[in-house]
């Protein structure tokens, strides 16, 4: 069965300094995978997706994903957070071709001054 | 051109009631999903709806819960005789024809049982 694992639930970041959130994930063939940010209150907006070719994906607000086939593992990044970037992250898979995804649990962000 | 409206954003019902959540999809798009979002946890997959047509309800529970698409008007998410495990916030989100992946979400309906 498919399945989405991220291991943090909870980073604090100083703002200026660099992010990472992690994403594994199970299932048999190629993966399309995706990372979502939800402010509070709010529903989620997509920040980049991967469905195959160049490993790492650009996307908005300056994020990027690495695609490791090896290590079952689609991680997030920033170079230099910002206050604004405060909210929670939710890395998902796409379990069939209607277009249904599965989440990860999410992982809260805090940026501290 | 206005996003993915669900309404309305706040809902609260005493067990027992019912609660009809609305989702009016992005102009354009034909194809509606429902997820649910528990505290603490990531969305679940509920319902996926095409106009008049249930494809996917794997994620809804067997029973209380509801699902349509009328060809006109929006897609309503219909829970009966609601119960405290209820409580969430419920998300529809649409694509368009042609991109499954392709999703706006809306910004939810935080449902909440007294």
């Amino acid at each position: 069965a498919q399945s989405v694992t991220q291991p943090d639930i909870h980073i604090t970041v100083s703002e200026g300094a660099s992010l990472e959130l992690r994403c594994n994930y199970s299932y048999g063939a190629t993966p399309y995978l995706f990372w979502y940010v939800q402010s509070p209150g709010q529903g989620l907006q997509l920040l980049l997706k991967y469905f195959s070719g160049d490993t790492l994906v650009q996307g908005i607000k300056g994020f990027e994903a690495e695609f490791k086939r090896s290590q079952s593992s689609f991680n997030l990044r920033k170079p230099s957070v910002h206050w604004s970037d405060a909210a929670e992250y939710f890395c998902a898979v796409a379990t069939d071709s209607w277009g249904k995804l599965q989440f990860g649990a999410g992982t809260q962000v805090v940026v501290t001054p | 051109n206005a996003g993915v409206m669900q309404n309305p954003r706040h809902l609260v019902r005493r067990r027992g009631q019912e609660a009809r959540l609305r989702c009016s999809p992005m102009k354009g798009h034909s194809h509606v999903y429902w997820y649910r979002q528990l505290p603490e946890e990531g969305l679940k997959f509920m319902v996926y709806l095409q106009k008049e047509n249930i494809i996917d309800e794997s994620g809804m529970p067997k029973e209380r819960f509801s699902a349509e698409f009328p060809k006109e008007g929006p897609s309503i998410l219909r829970i009966q005789q609601v119960v405290r495990g209820d409580s969430a916030a419920y998300f529809c989100a649409s694509s368009p024809q042609g991109d499954n992946y392709g999703y706006t979400f809306g910004s939810g309906t935080r449902l909440t049982v007294v």
